[in-house]
């Protein structure tokens, strides 16, 4: 069993859509990241999250360290924002990566 | 921002053939880099931690002597995969860091052997 569950594994949007991506771990862990990996496969480093809520731009990020979860949330989603999103729980450095998060955000 | 540059995107040789991946950091002092493994449909896999001027420390089931690291300076790593078999093929990614800062990935390496 992965130790970082995400859900849903693919999920469409019509463009405007609000969108969240769900993320489960069982670890203890010093970081929560979300990562962003494009069809070429370059990996974008989104959010690291180690308590809270952050936002960039149309992004949010939130994380319940006692219940083991993390959410991330697009607003007013767009086509460009297609990708797949990876939950990566980190010990120090060392990370391990959910399966991730198909996105395709159609016009 | 920090940028990591890898080198080379795509790679397609023979079976045999040692290749070798590059990893950069162009804007920070790496004092970490990580190189990672994804297969088709599937999660990254660490491969292996390196700290800039010591040995890599493998994952369990990474063969040290298949998949060589060099960590000679606060900018470069390079992963060397010899003697390259066709269930080596895979897309290879490194991430770097600076200290405790976030990580900080490379674009990938597609790795296609013949």
């Amino acid at each position: 069993k992965n130790e970082v569950e995400q859900s849903p594994q693919n999920l469409t949007a019509q463009e405007g859509e609000f969108i969240t991506i769900n993320c489960s771990y069982s670890v203890g862990i010093s970081a929560l990241h979300w990562l962003q990996q494009h069809p070429g496969g370059g990996i974008v480093s989104l959010f690291m999250l180690s308590s809270g809520k952050k936002k960039h731009g149309r992004l949010i990020a939130t994380i319940n360290i006692q219940e083991k979860h993390s959410s991330l949330h697009i607003t007013a989603s767009h086509p460009r924002d297609s990708a797949v999103y990876i939950c990566a729980v980190g010990w120090w450095g060392k990370l391990q990566f959910g399966a991730g998060t198909q996105v395709v955000v159609t016009p | 921002g920090a940028v990591v540059s890898q080198h080379p995107s795509r790679v397609i040789c023979k079976s045999g053939t040692s290749v070798k991946i590059e990893c950069r950091s162009l804007d920070f002092q790496a004092t970490t880099m990580f190189w990672y493994r994804q297969f088709p449909k599937q999660s990254l896999m660490l491969m292996a931690t390196s700290n800039e001027g010591s040995k890599a420390t493998y994952e369990q089931g990474v063969e040290k002597d298949k998949f060589l690291i060099n960590h000679a300076s606060l900018t470069l790593s390079t992963l060397t995969v010899t003697s390259a078999h066709p269930e080596d093929s895979s897309f290879y990614i490194c991430s770097a860091r600076e200290a405790t800062q976030p990580q900080h990935f490379g674009d990938g390496t597609r790795l296609s052997i013949l």
